[in-house]
């Protein structure tokens, strides 16, 4: 069975400060997706960024980057100076894949980790 | 484009009435997902389906629960009677199927209290 988990339940962070979100899974498939989602107050769900299994080449995008590291399951979250506008409850999920690469589509969320930046 | 519109997105009722939630996927999209979120469980997958096909129900809480893909634009969650303990923020998601990354595409989600 698929678990996501992320450890931390709230980060607290003054603006500009960088801030890493931890992520941990565990699947029994050699061909998986993992995602990282934002919901703001509002409550809209956001895709943010994915990562497939068989890439661990780790990336920025702007001011998010996210650290792959299939050895340890951990597929980590990071901002960079963060600002106000950035707090949020952000969500890890896995989704698995066929042997092709397709996704099946149905996603295993995280418990959601509670970000607050203060000004 | 538009994307997933769900209704209504705010619901009060009674124990043991009757809540139908709807949505509108993504024109284009022909897989659907609907989730519940909960602060004690979090985001659960009730159900979803491909090409209007229910692939995956597993997840749907007991028989007062159910749904269904009339066309492949539109989708409704029905339950019924509803109970205090299914308060919650119920989201639908989409994507295609030519997606090979599987990443969802929420509505903005219908928030269910029974009370």
């Amino acid at each position: 069975a698929q678990k996501v988990t992320q450890a931390q339940t709230e980060i607290s962070v003054v603006e500009k400060e960088d801030v890493t979100l931890d992520c941990v899974y565990e699947t029994r498939d050699t061909t998986y997706y993992l995602f990282w989602y934002k919901q703001p107050p509002s409550g809209e769900l956001v895709f943010l960024i994915r990562r497939n299994s068989f890439d661990e080449q780790n990336e920025i995008s702007g001011r998010y980057s996210w650290n792959f590291q299939k050895s340890t399951s951990s597929f980590n979250f990071t901002i960079t100076a963060s600002q106000v506008v950035d707090s949020a409850v952000y969500f890890c999920a896995l989704s698995e894949a066929d042997a092709g690469g397709t996704s099946y589509g149905k996603l295993t969320f995280g418990q959601g980790t509670i970000l607050t930046v203060h000004p | 484009d538009a994307g997933v519109i769900q209704s209504p997105r705010h619901e009060v009722t009674e124990m043991g009435q009757e809540v139908t939630l709807r949505c509108k996927l993504i024109s284009g999209h022909n897989s659907l997902f609907w989730y519940r979120q909960t602060m004690m469980r979090g985001l659960e997958l009730l159900i979803y389906f491909n090409n209007n096909v229910p692939i995956d129900d597993s997840g749907m809480p007991e028989d007062r629960f159910s749904a269904k893909m009339p066309n492949a634009s539109f989708s409704t969650l029905k339950i019924q009677p509803s109970e205090p303990r299914d308060s919650a923020v119920y989201f639908c998601a989409s994507r295609p199927h030519s997606g090979v990354a599987g990443e969802l595409f929420f509505g903005e989600g219908s928030r269910l209290t029974v009370l």
